[in-house]
């Protein structure tokens, strides 16, 4: 039982390249979720799926995309990065909704020069 | 307006010390849940505890407890005989039943030094 997993770990783009992150998760949960996590800033909810072929934008969806084609995949994606979107991002999982515990993947650094 | 507030950035302990860490939200929903992270130095988040509104007795694991009360609106961790792996930025975050927002406090970074 894997969890949570996110690739890459580390990536750096630059300004105008677009790129796909990857999130997948075993444990058959319908709930998945993207965050970023700023300095000073906690996290914020990019984008959210309640289940397969659903999904919703969060506090800050500008400049991203996400499809949630089957349970286990929830794939973020920069469309045309730019340095506004160097950050850590975090993909997590919940069983049904957000009032369920969530649990994080180890997190993506990027960088956008 | 925050919904959750960590009015402590930074603290450093003497290794055996106990720490608190606060954690104060805000919300009009009689229904909510409260978490708390941690966030070690390797940069990953870990689940601490979750609780909901509706369960405020005081809960105890292992060098961990947490005092939930409703009457001010808080939510503190303490750390008893704390070590230095309990070093780390700590989250603490709220989810109101009635939306679909995950309200994360700005953390509270924790030094134990030995």
């Amino acid at each position: 039982n894997a969890g949570v997993t996110q690739t890459p770990k580390f990536q750096v783009l630059k300004t105008g390249q677009s790129m796909t992150l990857q999130c997948a998760q075993d444990m058959n949960h319908e709930y998945m979720s993207w965050y970023r996590q700023d300095p000073g800033m906690g996290l914020r909810l990019i984008h959210y799926s309640v289940g397969a072929g659903i999904t919703d934008q969060g506090e800050v969806p500008n400049g991203y995309n996400v499809s949630r084609s089957t349970t286990e995949d929830f794939p973020l994606r920069l469309l045309s990065a730019a340095p506004s979107q160097t950050s850590v991002y975090f993909c997590a999982s919940g069983v049904r909704d957000l009032t369920d515990t969530q649990y994080f993947g180890p997190g993506t650094r990027l960088t956008v020069l | 307006a925050q919904k959750v507030t960590q009015a402590q950035t930074e603290i450093s302990v003497v290794e055996k010390e106990d720490v608190t860490l606060d954690c104060v939200y805000e919300t009009r929903d009689t229904t909510y849940y409260l978490f708390w992270y941690k966030q070690p130095p390797s940069g990953e988040l870990v689940f601490l505890i979750r609780r909901n509104s509706f369960d405020e007795q005081n809960e105890i694991s292992g060098r961990y407890s947490w005092n939930f009360q409703k009457s001010t609106s808080s939510f503190n961790f303490t750390i008893t005989a704390s070590q230095v792996v309990d070093s780390a930025v700590y989250f603490c975050a709220l989810v109101e039943n009635t939306g679909n927002q995950f309200y994360f406090g700005t953390g509270t970074s924790l030094t134990v030094i030995p």
